[in-house]
Parts: C-alpha cells; structure tokens; sequence
C-alpha cells in the first residue's frame, strides 16, 4: 500500500500568513495526489485535484504543487474560514489513501 | 447532491445496507466510492465501483464482507456490510468522482454526502 505522511499534523498561524502543508508518498503517484478541506462534523470539500488544478468556486489563495513523492498545499494570505483539517490523497493505485490530516488553527 | 441512508446501531456479526441517493445531479456516467471515517481519526477509502457497475474494487479491511453496487436508474449506490466488527465503526460516506466514465477509480472525488454513522457495538 502507498503510505501519505502528511506534516505537520497541526499549526498555529495568524490571520494573513502563508500556511504550507507537505504530502509525501511512499512510491511515487505521479500528480495522483489531491487535497481536502474538513470542516468538524462536515463532508471533505475537494480543493485541488492532479496535485495543481484548483477547483471551480475554491479561493485564489489556495494552491498545489508536486509531482512524483513530494507535494505541496499551500494557503496564502490564512482567513478565519480556513480553519479546517487538510488532507492529502492520492488517487493513483489502490488501496487509495489519504494522509492522516493536518489540523490548522488561528493563533 | 448525494444523501447517504441506512446507517445505525448493529451488534458485531450483524448486517446493515447503506444507500446513498443523487438528487440534481447525474451520477450515472461517474465512478463511485465509499470512504468512512472512525471517531476523531482520517479518512479511509473502502470501495469503488465503476459508472456502468461492471468494476469494483475494495479496501483489504473489507474485502469478502462488503459488496458495493449501483442501481443507475435509480441514482442510487450501494454498500451492503456483512459481519460487520467493531472496528467498522464509523461515518461512511459515499462520494461521486470527478472524471466522467472513469474505469479504475484513479480520480478525485467531487461531491460528497453528509455521511451516515454506522456504530457497531454490543
């Protein structure tokens, strides 16, 4: 099975910083890697597919980068709306997994 | 959207059917899965099932007590859960992919239900 180690597991940053959270696969997926949003008690919101390719409706602030192990989710410009779980997952072979999460807080 | 149904409180060795209905979207030309998540912890994928139902494809922790499936003309999906063990404890949510006509499950997931809890305990 492809292991996603997501880092860190939790952060503090303040309103208007530049959050970056990693993804990093056990093999490599190609751009198979997309990221969620989680909201307590709410469905995952895919924010970004194919590693880059940010979805209709989600804010210009949010975006991806990678390829093959090494992946990037990053937030510019951190608003209140963002506190959320992030979670990487990679779609390129099954088992499909997700990476355990990425808790961000406002400091 | 998609609304999952069929959850509940079943003991261990017991059974339950999930559905999970499209309304104002079409699902039948998407690939779709099943991911649960137990309390306070990630996602895991569970199945997947090809849009015209001739593929599916399952986590190891599921494989010969889980079978997914789909009734097109119905905009239903399915996970029946046979034998079902407490570590099955969780929220499942059924999720439409991305890709149209996609065959191996090889894509993001677009829309997702709220999730229906399923807790299996004595």
């Amino acid at each position: 099975d492809i292991q996603m180690t997501q880092t860190p597991s939790s952060l503090s940053a303040s309103i208007g910083d530049t959050v970056t959270i990693t993804c990093r696969a056990s093999q490599s997926i190609d751009t198979f890697l997309n990221w969620y949003q989680q909201k307590p008690g709410k469905a995952p919101k895919l924010l970004i597919s194919a590693a880059s390719s940010v979805q209709n409706g989600v804010p210009s602030r949010f975006s991806g980068t990678g390829t093959g192990t090494d992946f990037t989710l990053t937030i510019t410009s951190l608003q209140p709306d963002d506190i959320a779980t992030y979670c990487c997952h990679q779609s390129y072979n099954t088992p499909y997994t997700f990476g355990r999460g990425t808790k961000v807080e406002i400091k | 959207q998609l609304m999952e149904s069929g959850g509940g409180v079943v003991q261990p060795g017991g059974s339950l059917r999930l559905s999970c209905e499209a309304s104002g979207i079409s699902v039948n030309t998407y690939g779709m899965h099943w991911v649960r998540q137990a309390p306070g912890k990630g996602l895991e994928w569970v199945a997947f099932i090809r849009y015209d139902g001739s593929y599916e494809e399952y986590a190891d922790s599921v494989k010969g007590r889980f079978t997914i499936s789909r009734d097109n003309s119905r905009s239903t999906l399915y996970l029946q859960m046979h034998s079902l063990r407490p570590e099955d404890t969780a929220v499942y949510y059924c999720a439409k992919e991305l890709g149209e006509y996609s065959g191996y499950g090889a894509e993001a997931c677009d829309i997702w239900g709220q999730g229906t809890m399923v807790t299996v305990s004595s």
